[in-house]
């Protein structure tokens, strides 16, 4: 596995606002992942963060609301823009470490992030 | 039908006891199968992967039917520390990056 920090663990925010979340992991990884827990339900992936070029967004997450950055192997960041109540929920970043043609996923801690 | 679908639960067990969890899946085209463990508050942990001739791990065992789209999880000896929730996961396959994600199967085990 991988160890994964993400910051800030938790934050609480005025609508309107943004808040970008880092995500760092201890080694290069390809595979870099964007999901979302909202309270009560499953993890939603948001999109792929992809080294050099744009982010891959799953159908409802489009950039100018979830602008992601990949600047190198180990890092990545997540904005949440011009956030609403509806957008609190936990964030989750992953990366993707598969051995034998499994793409296993490991996970980030998490960050809460409540919209007033 | 929902991508990937679990019984929701809660299971309460005793300790000691042997309990299964049951999962199907929609996408045919998926190829990788998982059960993820999430505690309260905390980030999903990988489980276990499932290999299509099942596999097990101490005293969990995974089994995978691909032509019924079914996976199941059975704990043997279950202990106070196993109470979580426990989430059915698949790859998307196809070629799409990333993975499905049920809404997990919360299990207490009772003293």
């Amino acid at each position: 596995s991988a160890v994964i920090s993400q910051k800030p663990s938790r934050d609480i925010c005025q609508r309107g606002t943004s808040l970008t979340i880092q995500c760092q992991v201890d080694s290069q990884v390809t595979m870099m992942f964007w999901y979302r827990q909202q309270p009560g339900q499953s993890l939603t992936l948001i999109a792929t963060a992809n080294q050099g070029s744009e982010a891959t967004y799953e159908s409802g997450f489009v950039i100018d609301k979830f602008p992601i950055s990949r600047p190198n192997l180990t890092f990545s960041t997540l904005t949440v823009s011009n956030m609403s109540p509806e957008d609190s929920s936990i964030y989750l970043c992953s990366v993707g470490l598969g051995t034998g043609g499994l793409d296993e996923q490991f996970f980030g801690p998490g960050t809460r992030l409540t919209v007033l | 039908r929902k991508e990937v679908e679990q019984d929701p639960g809660p299971f309460n067990v005793p300790e000691g006891a042997t309990v299964a969890f049951n999962c199907t899946y929609s996408n045919s085209a998926s190829q990788s199968f998982f059960w993820y463990r999430q505690d309260c508050r905390k980030e999903p942990k990988l489980l276990m992967s499932v290999y299509s001739s099942g596999n097990e791990d101490g005293r969990f065992t995974a089994q995978l039917n691909r032509a019924s789209q079914y996976i199941s999880l059975l704990i043997r000896d279950s202990k106070l520390s196993d109470s979580a929730t426990y989430l059915c996961v698949v790859n998307r396959g196809g070629g799409a990056d990333g993975l499905t994600f049920g809404k997990g199967t919360h299990l207490i085990i009772q003293p």
